[in-house]
């Protein structure tokens, strides 16, 4: 079964520090790859995603993150925080294969930024 | 435009009781997953329906079953609840089933006691 692996469980930063959060998934196919963010008190939402092409990424509020297919790895970056980046971050993998858009999620990076 | 919507917001069951969430989806979206999240960890695929039928499921007992309506909306039932089925239940829509974005509604908390 696939399963993806989140490395970090809690990440504490000052602003301006930069943020990487690992991303690292089981499964021998193509696949779709999405980072979440879930910020206090809201709904998950999209910040970035990866289906074909270009490997590096851009998503919004400034966060990129770069498919390494060899590591099968979707590694997520940010090179400055703010503290409003305060939130749960959520990688997520779709199999191509499989039919309909499941979603397997990692267990989350809860991200603390301090002003 | 209104996004993922779900209600309620917040439940309390009682163990062995039985509970449905609703959910309507994205305008334009016609098909709905439903996760469960568990403290402390991310989201778990429970079900998905398009067309008004279940089309995938997850590693997830009978007790859960689940409906979609010609409105595309969807509910989600749980049976016989545990004390375990206490998580935040959420709901995603998507246009079609082709591995495009999911959009999440601000999910259900279900406490069970």
């Amino acid at each position: 079964a696939q399963s993806v692996s989140q490395h970090n469980h809690h990440v504490i930063l000052s602003e301006a520090a930069s943020l990487e959060l690992g991303c690292n998934y089981s499964y021998g196919g193509t696949v779709n790859l999405f980072w979440y963010v879930q910020y206090p008190g809201q709904h998950l939402q999209l910040l970035l995603k990866y289906f074909s092409g270009d490997p590096l990424v851009k998503g919004i509020k400034g966060f990129e993150a770069e498919f390494i297919k060899s590591k099968f790895s979707f590694n997520l970056r940010k090179p400055s925080v703010q503290w409003s980046d305060t939130a749960e971050y959520f990688c997520a993998v779709n199999p191509l294969r499989a039919a309909g858009n499941k979603l397997t999620f990692g267990g989350g990076t809860r991200v603390l930024v301090k002003p | 435009d209104a996004g993922v919507t779900q209600s309620p917001t917040h439940l309390i069951k009682t163990r062995g009781q039985q509970v449905t969430l609703r959910c309507s989806p994205k305008s334009g979206h016609d098909t709905v997953s439903w996760y469960q999240q568990a403290l402390g960890q991310g989201p778990q695929f429970i079900f998905q329906y398009y067309e008004e039928e279940e089309r995938q499921r997850g590693n997830f007992p009978d007790r859960f079953s689940g409906h979609q309506f010609p409105n595309y909306s969807s509910e989600l039932n749980v049976n016989a609840l545990l004390l375990g089925d206490s998580a935040l239940y959420l709901c995603a829509s998507s246009p079609g089933t082709g591995g495009t974005e999911a959009f999440f509604g601000q999910g259900t908390r279900l406490t069970v006691v």
